[in-house]
């Protein structure tokens, strides 16, 4: 089993739909959470970190569920800038392990 | 400009020739790391580096070496490449660690013949 896991999609929404992501980790001592986006093989870069409390900016809002060790993210309204893969990445004794990513894709 | 350099950015090389990739970022940043993305797999942790010459191994170190001389500088040694390492490179850099925002690379893509 990999240690983080994510649906690959792809997703594929129309302009102004709203679709949420689901990730699961295994290790239960992990300690951050993060969502990172990815286009077309450039570097991540960050998206949101995640909180137990959950978080939202703009569009975007994350959730961790700690008991489960599941997070989501959902975008509402979505744009068509907003295709991309997104990673879902889990940190823990100085590493992080990232998920293998959501792909997004956005039509008019 | 904030930024994470690495080069070069392409290389094709042939097995068993040495190459270092280098890294430099210019955020007095303490932690850095290299990762390897391959399709389906995600970014694999390959080293990491907690400051200077403090490294240690990630998930996939096997045929890699890392030193961490300067703060700025981590560059990645493959000693003798062999093809299953033809890969993405992306090198990253954050300020306390695992738990901060990773500034990575533009990424390195590396083909061992």
């Amino acid at each position: 089993r990999k240690e983080v896991e994510q649906d690959p999609g792809p997703f594929n929404v129309p302009e102004g739909a709203t679709v949420a992501f689901n990730c699961t980790y295994s290790n239960s001592a992990s300690q951050s959470f993060f969502w990172y986006r990815q286009d077309c093989r450039k570097e991540p870069k960050l998206l949101m970190s995640v909180y137990s409390s959950g978080n939202e900016d703009g569009r975007f809002t994350a959730q961790l569920n700690r008991a489960s060790q599941y997070i989501s993210l959902l975008i509402r309204d979505s744009k068509l800038s907003d295709s991309a893969t997104y990673l879902c990445v889990v940190g823990s004794s100085y590493k992080l392990i990232f998920g293998s990513g959501t792909r997004l894709l956005v039509r008019p | 400009e904030a930024q994470v350099t690495q080069n070069p950015r392409y290389l094709i090389t042939v097995t068993g020739k040495k190459l270092t990739v280098t890294c430099s970022q210019n955020m007095n940043h303490e932690y850095m790391s290299w990762y390897r993305q391959d399709p389906g797999l995600g970014l694999r942790q390959i080293y990491y580096s907690m400051n200077v010459e403090v490294t240690d191994k990630g998930d996939v170190p096997e045929g890699y070496k890392v030193s961490r001389k300067e703060k700025r500088n981590f560059p990645l040694i493959l000693e003798s490449p062999s093809p299953n390492q033809t890969s993405l490179y992306f090198c990253a850099s954050s300020f306390g660690g695992y738990q901060e925002t990773q500034y990575f690379g533009p990424g390195t893509r590396l083909l061992v013949l």
